[in-house]
């Protein structure tokens, strides 16, 4: 089975500009999610989608932020404009549904990001 | 006040030793535990989930507190490859994973 799958794994900005993250997850997951991981942190939860429904995005910065996932499957992860603050890991995770079955999430690998 | 709180360590042991984390958790309402794994520079990945009565997993045991809302995980005969930060994680009423910043294991030959 393939795992969660990201890009790009590293990005390098200076603060102003804007940056998009993807992420494709697990076939059949229905369940996505966007952390950020900042140094030192555990990760904690940007927005969560139940197929192409957003279910919980409480924490998602939406004057800068913004994300989407159009089709139920693939979904993009968007910084506009982005702050020195924002320099965190960005993991995509999916999990087979929400709810009960939320506890076990699938992360990506993550997106490094920089901004200068 | 942080939701989880754990020791950041690092907890610098022997291999062949055994080692326990705590953690604490604020909501009441939460209604589930994990542990997650991180290795450095990678992504999490659920090692156990703690249940109320605790459970064993192989040379790892976890166990819950809810009175004192304190969760544990006690790792036996420590191996180099259990060296990885362990985020203690909990799950709330709107079924939202609440992780903590981790505590860092070093297993030393």
């Amino acid at each position: 089975e393939a795992g969660v799958a990201q890009s790009p794994r590293y990005k390098i900005i200076e603060k102003r500009q804007s940056v998009a993250f993807w992420c494709n997850p697990i076939s059949g997951h229905a369940t996505l999610y966007w952390y950020q991981q900042i140094l030192g942190q555990g990760p904690k939860l940007l927005i969560q989608f139940q197929n192409n429904g957003v279910v919980d995005d409480s924490q998602l910065p939406k004057d800068r932020f913004s994300a989407e996932r159009l089709k139920g499957v693939d979904s993009t992860l968007k910084i506009q404009p982005a702050k020195l603050e924002d320099s965190a890991v960005y993991l995509c995770a999916s999990s087979r549904g929400g709810g009960i079955r939320s506890g076990e999430q699938f992360f990506g690998p993550g997106t490094r990001l920089t901004v200068l | 006040r942080k939701e989880v709180e754990q020791d950041p360590g690092p907890f610098n042991v022997p291999e062949g030793a055994t080692v326990a984390f705590n953690c604490t958790y604020s909501n009441s309402a939460s209604q589930s535990f994990f542990w997650y794994r991180q290795d450095c520079r990678k992504e999490p990945k659920l090692l156990m989930s703690v249940y109320s009565s605790g459970n064993e997993d192989g040379r790892f045991t976890a166990q819950l507190n809810r009175a004192s809302q304190y969760i544990s995980l006690l790792i036996r005969d420590s191996k180099l490859s259990d060296s990885a930060t362990y985020l203690c994680v909990t799950r709330d009423s709107s079924y939202k994973l609440i992780f903590g910043s981790g505590t860092r294991l070093l297993v030393r030959p």
